[in-house]
């Protein structure tokens, strides 16, 4: 079975500073990686994934994630936060195949500070 | 991205009642639906698997007398909650896949039992 495990609850962040969200997983099998971010009463909007292929991921709103089977990681960064990044990211694993449902991790709260 | 919706996006309802939840893609037949059930602060937990014109596959710990979930056609599905109780308040959410490895989530739907 896989498990997402995110290190940090909670990161408070300057406005225009880089943040680290950390991310581990494991799996007895090749994963498919995501990152989703929340904002409040809202669904899941997919930010990035790794399916294969480069280990360096770019996704949307200026995020990228890196994959490092190594240390079975897939931390989520981005070099200057805005106010608008404050929301709740959750890092998830799939098996793969089609019809398998996520296992997300506990998700990490995101506050950007002016 | 494709596109899920899910109705309503919040319910009152009081305790004893029943109240349907519906979960449609719009742009794309999904073989596959899932139901997820997200308390405050907490992350998504996976209640029960749902494909077209199958019964759907309930998660261990989740009674399936009390979650009804119909999948009768390729862009819907449903979750009833029967005879709901103010623990079952929660934020339920669905995703919908075609059979590739990415699933799409709706907007969710908050319901409160009073």
């Amino acid at each position: 079975a896989q498990s997402v495990t995110q290190l940090d609850s909670q990161v408070p962040v300057f406005e225009e500073a880089p943040v680290e969200l950390r991310c581990n997983y494991s799996s007895s099998v090749s994963v498919y990686l995501f990152w989703y971010v929340q904002y409040p009463n809202q669904g899941l909007q997919l930010l990035l994934k790794y399916l294969s292929g480069s280990t360096l991921v770019k996704g949307i709103n200026g995020f990228e994630a890196e994959f490092n089977k190594s240390q079975t990681s897939f931390h989520l960064r981005k070099p200057s936060v805005h106010i608008s990044d404050t929301a709740e990211y959750f890092c998830a694993v799939s098996k793969g195949s089609g019809n398998t449902p996520l296992v997300f991790g506990k998700g990490t709260r995101l506050s950007v500070i002016a | 991205g494709a596109v899920v919706s899910q109705h309503p996006s919040r319910v009152i309802c009081k305790s004893g009642t029943s109240v349907k939840i519906e979960c449609r893609s719009l742009d794309f037949q999904a073989t596959t639906m899932f139901w997820y059930r997200q308390f405050p602060k907490q992350s998504l937990m996976l209640m029960a698997t749902s494909n077209e014109g199958s019964k759907a596959t309930y998660e261990q710990g989740v009674e399936k007398d009390k979650f009804l979930i119909n999948h009768a056609s390729l862009t819907l599905s449903t979750l009833t909650v029967t005879s709901a109780h103010p623990e079952d308040s929660s934020f339920y959410i669905c995703s919908a896949t075609g059979g590739t490895y990415e699933q799409f989530f709706g907007p969710g739907t908050r319901l409160t039992v009073t």
